[in-house]
């Protein structure tokens, strides 16, 4: 069965600072790994994913994420970051082993702060 | 890009009445749509599985007769909340599978409908 887990339900950076938003998961397989941003009364936007290559990977509006297959591992990362950045951010996972549908399993969410 | 679109962005209906809520893909056809359901400050729960042509597959717990998947087509997949109580009220966002091209196979999500049921 796969997983997924995001360790903080809240991340508070100075406008400015770096951002970096956890993910670990759990898979019997190859992941497919991704971070989706939601922001109020809205459905998820998708930032980045990795499927193989480059460990890694630059998204949408400066966000990146590295794959560490080691640390079974997946954060998310924004050198500077801004007040609109503020929102919730999923992490998820497919397990290419187990599933043919292309289901995900999604993280609890993790609430990012921004302030100036 | 591939954009999603949800219809309608919210509705408010009378107990005991029925909810139709469409999922389109707006520049790609999507044999696989997916239909999640979502409390304040909770993560997305997957209802069902949405495949054009065929039932639908639901998660273990989600009642098929209540929750009605239709994925006529390519491109649209409908959810219809049958005899709504006030319990079904919540966000209830749809994503569409894209796998053009190699290594693509992501799910766009459309931006939710918000059912408040009285």
């Amino acid at each position: 069965a796969q997983s997924v887990a995001q360790p903080e339900d809240q991340v508070n950076v100075a406008e400015g600072n770096p951002l970096t938003v956890k993910c670990t998961y759990s898979v019997s397989g190859n992941p497919y790994l991704f971070w989706y941003v939601q922001y109020p009364n809205r459905g998820l936007q998708f930032l980045l994913k990795y499927i193989t290559g480059d460990n890694l990977v630059k998204g949408s509006y400066g966000f990146e994420a590295e794959f560490n297959k080691s640390q079974t591992s997946f954060h998310l990362k924004k050198p500077s970051a801004l007040v609109s950045d503020s929102a919730l951010y999923f992490c998820a996972v497919r397990d290419m082993e187990t599933d043919s549908w292309g289901k995900f399993q999604f993280g609890a969410g993790t609430q990012v702060v921004v302030t100036p | 890009g591939a954009v999603v679109s949800q219809h309608p962005s919210w509705v408010i209906c009378k107990s005991g009445t029925s909810v139709k809520i469409e999922c389109r893909s707006l520049d790609f056809q999507a044999t696989t749509m997916f239909w999640y359901r979502q409390f304040p400050k909770q993560s997305l729960m997957l209802m069902a599985t949405s495949n054009e042509g065929s039932k639908a597959t639901y998660e273990q717990g989600v009642e098929k007769d209540k929750f009605l998947i239709n994925h006529a087509s390519l491109t649209l997949s409908t959810l219809t909340v049958t005899s709504a109580h006030p319990e079904d009220s919540s966000f209830y966002i749809c994503s569409a599978r894209d796998y053009r091209g190699l290594g693509a196979d992501t799910q766009y999500f459309g931006p939710g409908t918000r059912l408040t049921v009285l």
